[in-house]
C-alpha cells in the first residue's frame, strides 16, 4: 500500500541553525512527493515537491531530494528562522492516474531566536 | 487567483445543531477533496469529488456527515445533528487533473469548528 512516515516532533531550533526533518514512504508504482507547510491558524501550503527518482524540490530555502534507492524525501534547511516556525507534513501521490495525497503526522518547527 | 474559498472560518455551535461549510475550488479544477484535522487524529481525507461527482467518501465518520458538489464552484459538508467530537479544523482543496503536473492540492484557509 502507500504510506509515508515522518519524524516525530516537536523540534525546537536556535535560529540559524541547520534543519533536518525524515521523510520516509512506501508506495505502489512511482509516487510523487510532497512538503506542505501548515504556519499557525492557516491551511497547508505547497512548500516544494518532486516527481521522480533523484529530482530536487526546493522553495524559500528549504530542499528535498526524491531518493528512490532509500524511498525517503528529507527536508533540509541550511539556517532556519523564526518565520519558519510551523507543521511541516510529508505526503506522496501515487502515480499517474491516482487521485488522493498520502500524508505524515506532521512534524512541529519551533524556531526560538 | 483567489485560491480555494472557504465560509465561515469559525463556527460556534450547540449540540445537535446542524452545520453547513461551504467551500469553493479554484475556477478549472475537477478535483475537490475535503479534510478534516485534529490533535488526536492529524490529517483524515473524508471524502473527494471529481468533476461534481463524489468518488470516495470512505473517509466519512458517520452518517452525520454528508457532502454535495452541485456544481463546479461550489461544495458543501454538512453535519446533521452536531456532536462535540466533531470540534476540528475542516479543510477543502481542489486538484487541476490528474497528470504529473496536475497533483497538487491547493489547500482552503480552513473552518474551524467549535461544537459545545
Amino acid at each position: 500500500g502507500n504510506s509515508v512516515t515522518q519524524m516525530e516532533g516537536p523540534v525546537t531550533l536556535s535560529e540559524e541553525a541547520f534543519l533536518t526533518i525524515n521523510c520516509t514512504y512506501t508506495a505502489t508504482g512511482y509516487p510523487s512527493l510532497f512538503w506542505y507547510v501548515q504556519y499557525p491558524g492557516e491551511g497547508l501550503q505547497l512548500l516544494l515537491k518532486a516527481t521522480k527518482a533523484d529530482d530536487k524540490g526546493s522553495n524559500k530555502g528549504f530542499e528535498a531530494t526524491y531518493r528512490k534507492e532509500t524511498t525517503s524525501f528529507h527536508l533540509e534547511k541550511g539556517s532556519v528562522q523564526v518565520s519558519d516556525s510551523a507543521v511541516y507534513f510529508c505526503a506522496l501521490s501515487a502515480g499517474s492516474g491516482a487521485n488522493n495525497l498520502f500524508f505524515g503526522t506532521g512534524t512541529r518547527l519551533t524556531v526560538i531566536p | 487567483d483567489a485560491g480555494v474559498i472557504q465560509s465561515p472560518r469559525h463556527e460556534v455551535t450547540e449540540m445537535g445543531q446542524e452545520v453547513t461549510l461551504r467551500c469553493k475550488p479554484i475556477s478549472g479544477h475537477d478535483y475537490l477533496f475535503w479534510y478534516r484535522q485534529t490533535m488526536m487524529r492529524g490529517l483524515e481525507l473524508l471524502i473527494y469529488f471529481n468533476n461534481n461527482v463524489p468518488i470516495d467518501d470512505s473517509g466519512m465518520p458517520e452518517d452525520r456527515f454528508s457532502a454535495k458538489m452541485p456544481n463546479a464552484s461550489f461544495s458543501t459538508l454538512k453535519i446533521q445533528p452536531s456532536e462535540p467530537r466533531d470540534s476540528a479544523v475542516y479543510f477543502c482543496a481542489s486538484r487541476q487533473g490528474t497528470g504529473r503536473n496536475q497533483e497538487t492540492q491547493y489547500f482552503g484557509p480552513g473552518t474551524r469548528l467549535l461544537v459545545l
